[in-house]
């Protein structure tokens, strides 16, 4: 089964609004976290990436957050751009790294 | 849920000898299956695309007699690093496309040259 999930195949963002993708995890080993962003016939690109002692990262106009309990993490863009539209994969690894576990992907449309 | 496997998961071999890396979509039909290596900064270099029952489209800079890929039925896909060398040591994933156009990642082989 799918130990990484996102829920949301797309999501559709007016220009300058914030972007909040989601991402659900079952495994409590995971304890670090990617996001990559793909454009079609790409493969994906490395964005920003939280381990499991923080809660929180930002990067310029993007921040994740990691909700342990929960298992979730979220990625925020803000303000969104047309060109964040794209592909973004939520993945996640143990502290040995040996395996990524990907999600499905959503894809994210920002309307000018 | 959908499901792809890689195998092995981790390998360590020898500088001139070849390693096949197996990717298994477990529970859908894939016609489709991604190679990509992953490089510093972990963001992950698209390799080839393979058809099942065709050739493989490698990308420019992609040697195909290096890196062959065999995608001999619906649910698995090859790839064999020939005459590996060390500078062959990385992250190969596989991907495997299902319905509407999902791409289901392989959890990722480790493959370390000496």
């Amino acid at each position: 089964d799918q130990q990484v999930k996102q829920n949301s195949p797309s999501l559709s963002v007016q220009e300058g609004r914030i972007s909040i993708l989601n991402c659900d995890y079952t495994n409590s080993m995971f304890d670090y976290f990617l996001w990559y962003k793909k454009y079609p016939a790409e493969g994906p690109t490395f964005l920003i990436s939280i381990s499991s002692i923080k809660d929180k990262n930002e990067d310029g106009r993007f921040t994740v957050f990691l909700n342990k309990s929960a298992k979730h993490l979220s990625l925020h863009i803000v303000p969104s751009q047309p060109g964040d539209s794209a592909v973004y994969f939520c993945a996640a690894s143990t502290s040995t790294g040996n395996q990524f576990y990907f999600g499905t992907g959503t894809s994210l449309t920002v309307i000018p | 849920g959908a499901v792809v496997s890689q195998h092995p998961s981790r390998v360590i071999c020898k500088s001139g000898t070849s390693v096949k890396i197996e990717c298994r979509s477990l529970d859908f039909q894939a016609t489709t299956m991604f190679w990509y290596r992953q490089f510093p900064k972990q963001s992950l270099m698209l390799m080839a695309t393979s058809n099942e029952g065709s050739k493989a489209t490698y990308e420019q800079g992609v040697e195909k007699d290096k890196f062959l890929i065999n995608h001999a039925s619906l649910t698995l896909s090859t790839l064999t690093v020939t005459s590996a060398h060390p500078e062959d040591s990385s992250f190969y994933i596989c991907s495997a496309l299902g319905s509407w156009e999902t791409q289901y990642f392989g959890p990722g082989t480790r493959l370390l040259v000496l």
